[in-house]
């Protein structure tokens, strides 16, 4: 089954620098890689995804990139904000394959301090 | 928009007792799953369910059981419940065939004394 690996465990950044959270995962037919941002005692928040047929995908401060030969993927947070500490989640999953074997398989997780 | 709802968002019950955890799906989802996420883990799989049928099974005791209903909520049933079993229970819905993205409910945190 699908093993996805998350670094670092804890990530601390002047606010306003940027962030950068790196997983990598196992099973090739991982073709979706959503992030998600917990905030404590919420539910895991889908915040960006991208697909296997897509490198890269921005949206405002958040981008994803993905390389799928080396089964690597990264959040870059950039201009970091007070906000945006959290807890991060990657996953993957074979999605849209008619495959009833999908269930999203989460890294370890990542706190992300922003210091004032 | 409509979100996942879960009920309750708290539970506390005494070791060996029963709960039932119940999850209501964004409309027109079609794709339920189950988390169990303990204290600084990661959420772990413990079933989903796609129309109404079991379509894949985690690391879920045989003490628990789930069920999707016709109108596709699902509740998921924990018996002999044990101190281990502390934890925030997710519930997260997706609609297969033309989403991809699968959205999270607020959780129900359960305490077992």
């Amino acid at each position: 089954g699908e093993n996805v690996e998350q670094h670092p465990s804890t990530l601390s950044v002047q606010e306003g620098d940027s962030a950068v959270i790196k997983c990598t995962y196992s099973d090739s037919a991982s073709n979706y890689f959503p992030w998600y941002k917990q905030e404590l005692g919420k539910g895991p928040q889908l915040i960006i995804d991208i697909r296997s047929n897509v490198g890269e995908k921005k949206d405002q401060r958040i981008a994803v990139t993905l390389n799928k030969t080396a089964k690597h993927f990264s959040l870059h947070i950039t201009e970091t904000q007070p906000e945006d500490s959290a807890v991060y989640f990657c996953a993957a999953t074979p999605r849209g394959t008619m495959n009833r074997d999908d269930k999203i398989i989460f890294g370890k997780g990542t706190r992300l301090h922003i210091l004032p | 928009a409509a979100g996942v709802i879960q009920s309750p968002r708290h539970l506390i019950k005494e070791k060996r007792e029963t709960a039932t955890l119940k999850c209501y799906p964004i409309p027109r989802h079609d794709t339920v799953y189950w988390y169990q996420q303990g204290p600084g883990q990661d959420p772990q799989f413990l079933i989903s369910f796609y129309e109404k049928m079991q379509s894949d099974k985690g690391s879920i005791p045989d003490r628990f059981s789930a069920q999707q209903f016709s109108d596709y909520h699902s509740e998921l049933n924990m018996s002999s419940l044990e101190l281990g079993d502390s934890a925030l229970y997710f519930c997260a819905s997706s609609r297969r065939t033309s989403l991809y993205e699968a959205f999270f409910g607020q959780g129900t945190r359960l305490t077992v004394v």
